[in-house]
């Protein structure tokens, strides 16, 4: 039974420019939620895809947008990178949208130079 | 709003010997609450979560944690430390209202000394 997958595992990009990040969820999970986790930091909710619509967001810019498709992959999509935006970008999956209980999956490492 | 305190940045201690984690939240809605362990270069594994019911809850690797509502805590106890529990540890809090949006803590970090 495979668990919450992420890629890539790491990369590097420079300022302005744009990333996208992509997670399959555990099988048989139908949510996907986003968190940002600055070194030395917990993580932070970006936001959480049901049903492909964008059902929660947290405190974050437009600039952080994302897609949730049929098969429940999702995917992160970061513009105009900062150097702020460095940081470990987990995927965490779930059956339904309340139920609280997350799987995560080994995250997405951005370096932004 | 919406916080958890971890306010142990760093923990030793010697292999075999007791722990205890603390974490304190601050939250509006009656809470779930959840410990996470993470290690170097990983993503987080669920040790515990309190839903509801008995406050005091078992996990997995040894781990048991207590809900105390009126401290408004849910500290994190082991019996017997190993060496492979080195790793940080995250307090997080939830609610139905809030669907899978959880709050963290800043995390312990938890090294065993042989």
């Amino acid at each position: 039974d495979a668990g919450v997958t992420q890629s890539p595992t790491h990369l590097i990009k420079t300022r302005g420019q744009q990333v996208t990040l992509r997670c399959s969820p555990k099988s048989g999970h139908d949510t996907v939620s986003w968190y940002q986790q600055a070194l030395g930091q917990g993580p932070q909710f970006i936001f959480q895809y049901y049903e492909e619509e964008e059902r929660q967001r947290g405190n974050f810019p437009d600039r952080f947008s994302g897609h949730q498709f049929p098969n429940y992959s999702s995917e992160l999509n970061v513009n105009a990178l900062l150097l702020g935006d460095s940081a470990l970008y987990l995927c965490a999956s779930s059956f339904g949208v309340n139920t609280g209980e997350l799987f995560f999956g080994e995250g997405s490492r951005l370096t932004v130079l | 709003a919406q916080s958890v305190t971890q306010p142990d940045i760093h923990i030793t201690v010697s292999e075999g010997a007791s722990l205890e984690l603390r974490c304190n939240y601050s939250y509006g809605a009656t809470p779930y609450l959840f410990w996470y362990v993470q290690s170097p270069g990983q993503g987080l594994q669920l040790l515990l979560k309190y839903f509801s019911g008995d406050t005091l809850v078992q996990g997995i690797k040894g781990f048991e944690a207590e809900f105390k509502r009126s401290q408004s805590s849910f500290n994190l106890r082991k019996p017997s430390v190993h060496w492979s529990d080195a790793a940080e540890y995250f307090c997080a809090v939830g609610a139905w209202e809030y669907g899978n949006k959880l709050v963290f803590g800043a995390g312990t970090i938890l090294r065993v000394k042989s």
